[in-house]
């Protein structure tokens, strides 16, 4: 089965420095990767997806994640943090047909003034 | 802008009630989830469906059915609810062709079992 790993539970940046939330992958064939968002007591944006091509992928809001095979790794980065990024982060592989995707626990991301 | 509507955002229901929650995309997508979204453990697939009358148990379906009689409405059922299914259910959909299956969620729904 495919699966996605998270390894940190909250990352706390000040606003102005740069944001990367961690995610590797397990999979058997090309991975299909993503990245969604949630806002308190909201359901989940998109924020970006890796199938082929560039290993950067852009996305919304000025994220954009990097795609490395060797590493099994798939982080979600952003130049400059604002206060308004402060969300819950996850990151997404597709299992399988019919466009199902299996997630990751999340990360809670805290951007301080 | 594709939209996913949950007609219930938040809900209170005793135990042993059944409960039943309502999903709406206005996107004529083929494929609607209900995910379960826990603390700690992420989003969890229930059940899916890929067209009318069809669907596909997901990775936690003990406890729930699921209902799809039109293509743009998708219905998780508690058939008889239990303080463990308190949670927040989220709807989502996506379309089988083109965009390589985005999934487009809904804002939620917030369930206290008493």
């Amino acid at each position: 089965a495919q699966s996605v790993a998270q390894p940190e539970d909250q990352v706390n940046v000040a606003e102005g420095n740069p944001l990367t939330v961690k995610c590797t992958y397990s999979v058997s064939g090309n991975p299909y990767l993503f990245w969604y968002v949630q806002y308190p007591n909201r359901g989940l944006q998109f924020l970006l997806k890796y199938i082929t091509g560039d290993n950067l992928v852009k996305g919304s809001y000025g994220f954009e994640a990097e795609f490395n095979k060797s590493q099994t790794s798939f982080h979600l980065k952003k130049p400059s943090a604002l206060v308004s990024d402060s969300a819950l982060y996850f990151c997404a592989v597709r299992d399988g047909g019919w466009g199902k995707l299996q997630f990751g626990a999340g990360t809670q991301v805290v951007v301080t003034p | 802008d594709v939209k996913v509507t949950q007609s219930s955002r938040y809900l209170v229901k005793r135990t042993g009630e059944k409960v039943f929650l309502e999903c709406v995309q206005d996107m004529d997508h083929e494929n609607m989830f209900w995910y379960r979204q826990d603390p700690g453990l992420g989003l969890r697939l229930i059940y899916f469906s890929y067209d009318v009358k069809m669907k596909e148990k997901g990775d936690i379906p003990e406890g729930y059915s699921v209902s799809r009689e039109k293509k743009e409405r998708f219905s998780l059922i508690l058939e008889s609810a239990s303080t463990n299914q308190t949670s927040m259910y989220l709807c989502a959909s996506s379309s089988t062709f083109g965009g390589l299956n985005t999934i487009y969620f809904g804002e939620g729904s917030w369930l206290t079992v008493v």
